[in-house]
């Protein structure tokens, strides 16, 4: 079975810092892998999607890699702000097309 | 474009009561798929639509638990009896594509928190 995990759980910093948040699967047979954002009592938003092919993908202040032998990816998020507070998410697309998740990265950006 | 819209958005269920979630996913997307999600948790997989065929149903945690999707485009999710251990957050989400291909984003909808009490 798939497994996915994310550390730290929970961070708070301060405005203006970069965000460093990790994700590990266990099973390197993926199709891709999608980072999504969670606000309180809402759905989930796609932030980046990487195919399995793929080193990294950038979106904005975002940019999220892939090492798919060590089944890691790391989002970065540059020159954080209050906006950015939220639930991160990453997901994993492998097998039926299924979607194994982490528990998520819970983040607040300090003003 | 429309988004995946779910209802009801909240739904308080007496224990052993039936209940039905619906999903209306983005017009022309093949798949459809359902998660539940625990307080604190990550969705788990439910079950998966490719068009009207349910392919997947594997992530169903009981019997109890009936997804159909008769037509290829809206989705019901129904639980039966419910238990307090239902209670969660029900997720939907669709994508344009098959699945084989790998890389078609899933676009989730609101969902449905549901409370068993």
């Amino acid at each position: 079975k798939q497994e996915v995990t994310q550390i730290p759980a929970a961070l708070s910093v301060p405005e203006g810092e970069n965000l460093v948040l990790n994700c590990s699967f266990t099973d390197s047979a993926i199709y891709n892998l999608q980072w999504f954002r969670q606000d309180p009592g809402k759905g989930l938003t796609s932030l980046l999607l990487i195919q399995s092919s793929q080193r990294e993908q950038t979106s904005g202040r975002l940019n999220a890699s892939l090492d798919k032998s060590s089944g890691r990816s790391t989002l970065y998020i540059a020159a954080s702000q209050p906006g950015d507070s939220a639930t991160y998410l990453c997901a994993v697309v492998y097998g039926n097309n299924r979607l194994a998740f982490g528990k998520g990265n819970q983040v607040v950006v300090i003003p | 474009g429309a988004g995946v819209s779910q209802s009801p958005r909240y739904k308080v269920a007496k224990r052993g009561q039936d209940v039905a979630l619906r999903c209306d996913p983005i017009s022309g997307h093949v798949s459809l798929f359902w998660y539940q999600q625990a307080l604190g948790q990550g969705p788990e997989f439910l079950t998966y639509f490719q068009n009207e065929a349910q392919l997947d149903k594997s992530g169903l945690p009981s019997d109890r638990f009936f997804a159909e999707r008769p037509e290829g485009s809206v989705s019901t999710l129904k639980i039966q009896r419910t238990q307090q251990e239902d209670s969660a957050v029900y997720l939907c989400a669709s994508s344009l594509e098959y699945p084989i291909r790998g890389m078609e984003t899933q676009y989730f909808g609101p969902g449905t928190r549901l409370l068993v009490l």
